[in-house]
């Protein structure tokens, strides 16, 4: 069994929908999350990043931790075609990031 | 140019050849990384450093061999490139290991 786990959809929504990304986990040593984003033949670049349970919002996009249950959540509010992309889900444990494989979202205009 | 910089984009190479993918960050970021992503498997580890002269193993080290004698460069060698091996490789970089870690472009390796 993997550490993290992501659905690796593809994921298909009409522009400004709301989208809902999520992963779980299964190591609760996990401490920082995060969330990356990565446009085809490019390198991921950090969307989010967050330490302790709760929501924290950034413009559209809100992070969303929730570490009883091991599950972390990404929204995108009023989803618009550049958002098309694979979505990452990222966590720590020590000195090593450990990554989810990735859901790949279109965003349809 | 500032960032972070690998080298070369795309790579076709023989089965049993040596190969060395070039990273390089202008941030002098103490911690660099290797990473491999293939389908299915999302982005794997292979290799980290926490700074000169310290070097890791990820969850996939085998068959890969890296240094790192300057903090600003973290070459990835393979000793002798298997099918296998054929991937989209990314060097990365992070201040101190416990913040975001900025990625490269990518190197596409095809391994025949």
């Amino acid at each position: 069994q993997k550490e993290v786990e992501q659905d690796p959809g593809p994921l298909s929504v009409p522009e400004g929908a709301i989208v809902s990304l999520n992963c779980t986990y299964s190591n609760s040593a996990f401490q920082y999350f995060m969330w990356y984003r990565q446009y085809s033949r490019k390198g991921p670049e950090l969307l989010m990043y967050t330490y302790s349970s709760g929501n924290k919002e950034d413009g559209r996009f809100t992070a969303q931790v929730d570490k009883s249950s091991k599950y972390i959540s990404l929204f995108i509010r009023d989803s618009q075609p550049s958002d098309s992309a694979t979505y990452l889900c990222a966590m720590m444990k020590g000195n090593q990031f450990y990554f989810g494989t990735g859901t790949s979202l279109t965003v349809i205009p | 140019d500032a960032g972070i910089t690998q080298s070369p984009r795309y790579k076709i190479t023989e089965t049993g050849r040596q190969v060395t993918l070039m990273c390089h960050q202008t941030w002098s970021h103490s911690y660099m990384f290797w990473y491999r992503q293939d389908l299915g498997h999302g982005l794997r580890l292979i290799y980290y450093s926490a700074a000169a002269d310290i070097t890791d193993k990820g969850e996939v080290p085998d068959g890969y061999v890296v240094s790192r004698s300057k903090t600003e460069n973290f070459p990835l060698t393979l000793e002798s490139a298997t099918r296998s091996q054929t991937s989209v490789y990314f060097c990365a970089s992070s201040e101190t290991g416990w913040t975001e870690a900025f990625f490269g472009q990518g190197t596409r390796l095809t391994v025949v």
